[in-house]
């Protein structure tokens, strides 16, 4: 069975450094896409990132950058230079690119951005 | 555009008593699904759509029905209420095609049964 897991409940950072969310998951799949999203506490769920499996170069979004290790099934999210907007909850996903339309999400980690 | 919306936002119900969610997407996406989202369990699937007039189950369908007989919206039913579905439910949608492109999700159905 596919399962996208996310190990930190909960992480903190420091407005203006840099903290790394991890995502691994499990799949016998080749090819597929990965997501992060960000829920703020408005409960609007926003596209953050998205990394195609098949391509070895990290995606990046301004402050938002990925760091994909398809061998190791890791799919990690590191924000720089953190602002008081990003504290949220994120969640990874995970979805085939043949096979199922459903898409698999991890718990979340509810990320605290201290002044 | 109003991308994806949901109706209504927040809702109380009576243990047994009945109601339906209604989703809709001005996108044009063929894709339509139904969440769940309960503390430490992150989204669970209920039931999602490929296409107009099809459905299908996911993760947790148990005591609710969907329906799309138009393509630009999904209802979620829920027949006899359950404490159990207190939840905050989230319609998303997401075009097709090979290509897993990202879901665009609505803003949210408290839902509060007691």
């Amino acid at each position: 069975a596919q399962t996208v897991t996310q190990s930190q409940p909960e992480m903190s950072v420091q407005e203006a450094e840099t903290v790394t969310l991890s995502c691994t998951y499990d799949t016998s799949e080749s090819d597929y896409y990965l997501f992060w999203y960000k829920q703020p506490p408005s409960r609007q769920m926003i596209l953050v990132i998205r990394q195609e499996a098949y391509k070895q170069q990290n995606a990046t979004e301004n402050r938002f950058s990925v760091n994909f290790q398809k061998a190791a099934k890791s799919f990690s999210l590191k924000i720089s230079d953190s602002q008081l907007g990003d504290a949220a909850m994120y969640f990874c996903a995970y979805r085939p690119v043949s096979g199922t339309y459903k898409y698999i999400f991890g718990t979340g980690t509810r990320l605290k951005v201290l002044a | 555009n109003a991308g994806v919306t949901q109706t209504p936002k927040f809702r109380v119900l009576k243990t047994g008593q009945s109601m339906t969610l209604l989703c809709a997407q001005d996108m044009n996406h063929e894709y339509m699904y139904w969440y769940r989202q309960d503390p430490g369990m992150g989204l669970r699937l209920i039931h999602y759509s490929v296409g107009e007039g099809t459905t299908a189950k996911g993760e947790v369908p148990d005591g609710y029905n969907v329906s799309r007989l138009k393509k630009q919206n999904f209802l979620l039913g829920l027949e006899s209420a359950a404490p159990s579905q207190t939840s905050v439910y989230f319609c998303a949608s997401s075009y097709s095609g090979q290509v897993p492109y990202e879901q665009y999700f609505g803003p949210g159905t408290r839902l509060t049964v007691t």
